[in-house]
């Protein structure tokens, strides 16, 4: 499976400042996803993110709270903008398989603690 | 849309006990299934996953699960379980058109000595 990696692991920060999560796989991959995890939740899908082409946000989330960029086939940000405490979760991306014959199996990564004071 | 059901919320089980955790799954064309394994403070760890094939799929760590069509499920199955199985389980439905998951609440286990 693939090898991903997230930074930071963990940050807290104050209401109304924003932070940017990177998300770094070891391959190429075509589909790249963000989750969100509220605390004792599940995970919940914020975005897709395509290489060459716009974000495609879910229901209940938007571009201007959760920017997302994906410059290449092996690097992705997520950005919380104005954050509340009901910002506090943790954020996971996750890529798909391709390249390893199972693009429908989505890979995740450690994950970023964040909690907002 | 699809949607998953994980009925059991928390399960306490002695250490060499067999496990059985529920999934059920609403989906209206073939699934992909998953089932993930959430360990405290880590990211989500893929246990196995079933596409098409034999409804029986092995996984890692000894955990098998069982597609049922006619139910609509894929439980986690452990004969055994060891104190490091102690984790939060989840179940997931993947669409085949854009491979979007939806995740099941998910199942706390508690592995007692």
């Amino acid at each position: 499976s693939a090898v991903i990696s997230q930074k930071p692991s963990r940050d807290i920060c104050q209401r109304g400042t924003s932070l940017t999560i990177q998300c770094q796989v070891d391959s190429q991959v075509t589909m790249m996803f963000w989750y969100r995890q509220q605390p004792g939740q599940s995970l919940t899908l914020i975005a897709t993110a395509n290489q060459g082409s716009e974000a495609t946000y879910e229901s209940g989330f938007v571009i201007d709270k959760f920017p997302i960029s994906r410059p290449n086939l092996t690097f992705s940000t997520l950005t919380v903008s104005n954050m509340s405490p009901e910002d506090s979760s943790i954020y996971l991306c996750s890529v798909d398989g391709a390249g390893r014959v199972d693009q429908e199996t989505q890979y995740f990564g450690p994950g970023t603690r964040l909690l907002v004071l | 849309a699809q949607s998953v059901t994980q009925p059991d919320i928390h399960i306490t089980v002695s250490e060499g006990a067999s496990l059985e955790l529920r999934c059920n799954y609403s989906y209206g064309a073939t699934p992909y299934l998953f089932w993930y394994v959430q360990s405290p403070g880590q990211g989500l760890q893929l246990l196995l996953k079933y596409f098409s094939g034999d409804t029986l799929v092995q996984g890692i760590k000894g955990f098998e699960a069982e597609f049922k069509r006619s139910q609509s499920s894929f439980n986690l199955r452990k004969p055994s379980v060891h104190w490091s199985d102690a984790a939060e389980y989840f179940c997931a439905v993947g669409r085949s058109n854009d491979y979007k998951l939806s995740f099941g609440a998910g199942t706390t286990v508690t592995v007692r000595a």
